[in-house]
């Protein structure tokens, strides 16, 4: 079945400082990749949606200038977590769809990060 | 926008039980609605989807209805075992193929 690499599983860093986290989708083409977040005891949240060459589109209250999302190829997407605040700390997960587009998502196993 | 609730947020039963999960979604312009487990710190895994056309899905022991309509989605668990123990998720996708969440319910299956 296909398959998301989310890469790192877990990361903790100080405030102030940039975290970056990688998708990649194995082995199929990912044309659309999604962000989400989700806060304990809470149900994910879409963040994003980036389409491959272009930028994402972001949901409402999520800063684009925070979070800055880069999918320059169809394998890869990238989320960046720019100055962070103790209050990002989440758990993120992206997932990746392929053509067609009425085809399961498939989704990375997370990234939990802890800003101190 | 699409608003997903599952209820019950929790539930508990013995080993063997069969039982259904709830998901209900107030935009009935779906485009599919998909289920999913998810472990503890984990990411999810996609156990069902069904299309906007489709009634049903199968699965081994797992089978999720759509009832679009109603702006409603069960999924049922046949024989149920202590691996099952999970968080399961709804989404509702639109045309755009963005996914709206539940909140899950918390399922644990006492051997």
């Amino acid at each position: 079945g296909a398959v998301v690499s989310q890469h790192p599983s877990w990361v903790i860093c100080k405030s102030g400082t940039s975290v970056k986290i990688e998708c990649r989708s194995l082995d199929f083409q990912a044309t659309t990749m999604f962000w989400y977040r989700q806060f304990p005891k809470q149900s994910l949240m879409l963040m994003a949606t980036s389409n491959e060459g272009s930028k994402a589109t972001y949901e409402q209250g999520v800063e684009k200038d925070k979070f800055l999302i880069n999918h320059a190829s169809l394998t890869l997407s990238t989320l960046t977590v720019t100055s962070a605040h103790p209050e990002d700390s989440s758990f993120y997960i992206c997932s990746g769809v392929h053509r067609p587009y009425n085809s399961p998502l498939h989704f990375g196993n997370g990234t939990r990060l802890t800003v101190t | 926008k699409q608003e997903v609730t599952q209820i019950p947020a929790a539930l508990s039963v013995p080993e063997g039980e069969n039982l259904v999960l709830n998901c209900s979604f107030t935009d009935s312009a779906i485009y599919n609605l998909q289920w999913f487990r998810q472990d503890p710190g984990k990411g999810l895994t996609s156990l069902l989807l069904i299309q906007s056309s489709q009634r049903e899905q199968t699965s081994g022991r797992l089978n999720a209805s759509l009832d679009k309509s109603s702006g409603r989605s069960t999924l049922y668990i046949a024989a149920s075992q202590p691996g099952d123990s999970a968080t399961y998720l709804c989404a509702a996708a639109n045309t755009g193929n963005q996914f709206y969440f539940g909140t899950g319910t918390s399922l644990t299956v006492i051997p």
